[in-house]
């Protein structure tokens, strides 16, 4: 178990529509990253908050939008879905920022009919 | 966009064996970093080797990481049926993270 909490575990949604992921990170843990995992693309950085200000932005589309709150839960807001935007989103987190192992979730699979 | 590329993409051993995944990386890093995954779960972290160290071990696990050819290498010796799984390395320069596509290694029991 990494510690880290991801919710839900699957969401089944249709094109066009809105959905937020939820992770909350380790105990202890300041930055909280988020991934996109799919077959064609594999596995790819999306954002990382640290403390609650962004700190890295990676391929995240416009479509996409992260925040970390002061509890330093983050929240992954997925705006009008595309059947491409199917895939497995990870949360990570780790104790500060850089230079740092990260610890994963389990992931949210969101499959867009 | 990946950063690293694991060579090869798939390997098959016999337990007992060892196994060596291959990644090489285009641009500069602060340190690369080797995960693995079971199937449907969420990757776990396995070691952590810093842009000025050259090889680190952690039980049966050995990484080589020559800056110089940008390239890293991890060992896996005397392989058990439970280290089947896919390994991703991941460079990271100044908070991003890239990972490779994978080796999927399968140990046969």
């Amino acid at each position: 178990d990494s510690g880290v909490t991801q919710t839900p575990k699957h969401l089944i949604t249709a094109t066009g529509q809105r959905v937020t992921l939820r992770c909350s990170p380790r105990s202890g843990d300041l930055s909280v990253y988020w991934y996109q995992q799919s077959l064609d693309q594999g596995l790819q950085f999306l954002i990382q908050y640290y403390n609650g200000e962004e700190r890295a932005k990676g391929n995240i589309l416009e479509r996409f939008s992260a925040q970390q709150f002061p509890d330093l839960h983050s929240e992954l807001n997925l705006s009008s879905l595309e059947l491409g935007d199917s895939a497995l989103y990870f949360c990570a987190s780790s104790l500060t920022s850089g230079d740092q192992p990260q610890h994963f979730g389990d992931g949210t699979r969101l499959s867009i009919l | 966009s990946q950063q690293g590329e694991e060579d090869p993409q798939a390997l098959s051993i016999q337990e007992g064996e060892n196994a060596t995944m291959n990644c090489s990386y285009k641009t500069s890093i602060n340190n690369l970093q080797w995960y693995r995954q079971n199937s449907g779960r969420g990757l776990v972290h396995l070691i952590l080797i810093r842009s000025n160290e050259r090889e680190k071990h952690s039980g049966r696990l050995r990484v080589t990481l020559d800056t110089s050819k940008k390239s890293s290498s991890l060992l896996i010796t005397a392989s058990r049926a439970a280290d089947t799984a896919s390994y991703f390395c991941a460079t990271d320069y100044d908070n991003d993270m890239r990972f490779g596509a994978g080796t999927r290694l399968t140990v046969k029991p």
